[in-house]
């Protein structure tokens, strides 16, 4: 199985702060690579898919960038509702994996 | 308006069998592979396991801590999908998603989720 590991899993920061999480493949999967959020007692949400390209209605302040085993998700400015946690998900190869998370808190 | 809703959690003992349904309404649901994501109490998310469309002869594929136990099923006609769970143990206890792949692979829908609780 493909592993995923996200670093930091924990993240102190303030509004206005600028966040990168790291998620690296154990194998190489091309762009397959996804990234989502999810806020306590609620569903995860689709931020970016193929490394980088934005979901729909996902703030311009989120981007993706990375390919093969090495990718990263920026928040540019930390806004208040960006408080949450953060997931990548690969989807090259069977089964389907996603990291361990990196809990984003207020610092 | 396009949603997912999860229906069928609860309380079971270990060794047991539940059922989860998950309806979709909105869009073409008999257009996209869908997968059942699981989340167990302050951890993680972990992929469960996939059910492919017609086309592609529903194929399912699991993840191996669950093959053999858990069966993934849809019925396109009336725009649902289904986890028939078997041999339930209490690592099963999470919060039990379903989501629709995106024709650009991700995740791009989900459920709201349904608890299922496996204890004596």
């Amino acid at each position: 199985d493909i592993q995923l590991t996200q670093s930091p899993s924990f993240l102190s920061a303030s509004v206005g702060d600028r966040v990168t999480i790291t998620c690296r493949a154990s194998q190489g999967i091309g762009s397959f690579l996804a990234w989502y959020q999810q806020k306590p007692g609620k569903a995860p949400k689709l931020l970016i898919y193929l490394a980088s390209t934005f979901q729909g209605g996902v703030p311009s302040r989120f981007s993706g960038s990375g390919s093969g085993t090495d990718f990263t998700l920026t928040i540019s400015s930390l806004q208040p509702e960006d408080f949450a946690a953060y997931y990548c998900q690969q989807l090259d190869t069977y089964p389907l994996t996603f990291g361990g998370g990196t809990k984003v808190e207020v610092k | 308006e396009v949603q997912l809703v999860e229906s069928g959690g609860g309380l079971v003992q270990p060794g047991g069998s539940l059922r989860l349904s998950c309806a979709a309404s909105g869009f073409s649901f008999s257009d996209h592979y869908m997968d059942w994501v699981r989340q167990a109490p302050g951890k993680g998310l972990e992929w469960i396991g996939r059910v492919t469309y017609k086309a592609d002869s529903y194929t399912t594929h699991y993840v191996a801590s669950v093959k053999g136990r858990f069966t993934i099923s849809r019925d396109d006609s009336k725009n649902s999908l289904f986890l028939q769970m078997n041999s339930l143990k209490a690592e099963d206890t999470a919060v039990y998603y379903c989501a629709r792949r995106a024709p650009r692979d991700s995740l791009d829908l989900w459920g709201p989720g349904t608890m299922v609780t496996v204890s004596s």
